[in-house]
């Protein structure tokens, strides 16, 4: 079966750095994307990553290996708006389809 | 910019009734799809189409059927509501196969969800 594990909850401070790993489990691998969803509202793309290494956007950049299964999302220079669910989920077909991990809630204090 | 529209943000009904959730997006993509969203479990699949009149069974279609009569909108029905059917509901598109479809081009795009309740 498919199966992504990712932490159910971090909590960080304010201009700190936070890594939310993603390990996956699937029957094929087509690409693994990375969503943000604030409390009551839609996800929305944050990246996505195919091959392996470090794909960099801002404060924001995700790193995949392949061979390990493994992905994280390094956020950097925490900000209060950065609290939210991450969302790991990965393409295992051509259809489109992706399967989501749990989601991983971040909590940035002051 | 892509819009995925729900019918409705919240919505309560009783058990057995018929629920009809709708989704329409302006972006002439060949994928939609309806999750549903719940603490802990994530967003699980529930019905897919990859074209008009197409469906595919999700992770959980089990009290939900599904139709796709024009391109841009992707109906989630319950037959007869029950209580555990309570939950967010998520529509989503995204470009189907050929090279718009792959890599970055398979990005989902999401609805503003819909909350139903079940009495």
């Amino acid at each position: 079966g498919q199966n992504i594990d990712q932490p159910t909850e971090m909590t960080a401070t304010e201009g700190a750095i936070v890594q939310i790993n993603c390990t996956y489990q699937t029957s094929g691998f087509n690409g693994l994307f990375w969503y943000q969803q604030h409390a009551g509202e839609a996800p929305t793309f944050l990246s996505y990553n195919v091959l392996d290494g470090l794909e960099e956007k801002g404060r924001f950049s995700s790193f995949l290996s392949r061979s390990k299964g493994y992905s994280y999302l390094l956020l950097k220079e925490l900000q209060m708006k950065d609290s939210a669910s991450y969302l790991c989920a990965v393409m295992a077909d051509s259809w489109g389809k992706l399967q989501f991990g749990a989601g991983t809630q971040v909590v940035v204090t002051p | 910019d892509v819009k995925v529209t729900q019918s409705s943000r919240y919505l309560v009904k009783r058990t057995g009734e018929k629920v009809f959730l709708e989704c329409v997006q302006d972006m002439d993509h060949e994928n939609m799809f309806w999750y549903r969203q719940d603490p802990g479990l994530g967003l699980r699949l529930i019905y897919f189409s990859y074209d008009v009149k197409m469906k595919e069974k999700g992770d959980i279609p089990e009290g939900y059927s599904v139709s796709r009569e024009k391109k841009e909108r992707f109906s989630l029905i319950l037959e007869s509501a029950s209580t555990n059917q309570t939950s967010m509901y998520l529509c989503a598109s995204s470009f189907g196969g050929g090279t718009s479809g792959q890599g970055r081009g398979s990005e989902q795009f999401f609805g503003p969800g819909t909350r139903l309740t079940v009495l």
